[in-house]
């Protein structure tokens, strides 16, 4: 199986700063690539979809990049909701495989 | 709104079973996917289990094969999962989740019910 690979595993960043997470495949997926929000005792957020594009209820400041095996996620600039736990997840290849999340906590 | 909501967690000694389901609203049910994907405490997510909408194709991850059955009613917009020969492992929320567009994606998600597996 596809083996995603996060990090950092917590990035601590201040409100309205940049964050950046990095998520690597074990071998390509081209861009068969997800990413989630999840907070607990909430359901988890549909982010990002096709390495690049947003879900139709994310909000701007979230975006992707890559292809093949690495990926990015980029909160421009970061609102108190957005701290969380945040998954790359691959569809390209059974079975579907996450990263092991990276914690977005506040500086 | 659109809500999925799991029930039928609880705690299980190993070896027992359980029976998970999810009611869906507010949403398109029967012409898509519907998926299990659990997150074993301090752990991160981990898909369990998919069905396609009309029943005819159902996946399963190696962890669970054999043990854990997945199934639908489509006229009840209902999700459910038989989980037979629980093992510690298996301790973990257990979220339902509808496959989206493109395939693979899992655009709505319900809370998770915890199941315990304990002695």
């Amino acid at each position: 199986e596809i083996v995603m690979t996060q990090s950092p595993a917590t990035l601590s960043v201040s409100p309205g700063e940049r964050a950046t997470l990095s998520c690597r495949a074990s071998q390509t997926v081209t861009t068969n690539v997800a990413w989630y929000q999840v907070k607990p005792g909430q359901a988890p957020r549909f982010l990002i979809y096709g390495a690049s594009t947003r879900a139709p209820d994310a909000p701007d400041r979230f975006s992707g990049s890559g292809s093949g095996t690495e990926f990015t996620l980029t909160i421009s600039s970061l609102q108190s909701e957005d701290f969380a736990t945040y998954y790359c997840q691959q569809y390209n290849n059974w079975p579907w495989t996450f990263g092991q999340g990276t914690k977005v906590d506040i500086k | 709104d659109v809500r999925l909501e799991e029930s039928g967690g609880g705690l299980v000694t190993p070896g027992g079973s359980l029976r998970l389901s999810c009611a869906a609203s507010g949403l398109s049910f029967s012409g898509f996917t519907m998926n299990w994907v659990r997150q074993a405490p301090g752990k991160g997510l981990e898909w369990v289990s998919s069905i396609s909408g009309s029943s005819t194709l159902l996946r399963y991850a190696d962890s669970v094969k054999g043990r854990f059955a997945i199934s639908r009613d489509n006229a009840k917009n209902s999700l459910f999962l038989e989980m037979n020969n629980l093992r510690v492992e298996d301790t973990a929320a257990y979220f339902c989740a509808r496959g989206g567009y493109p395939v693979g994606v899992l655009d709505y998600w319900g809370l998770g019910t915890l199941v315990a597996v304990s002695s």
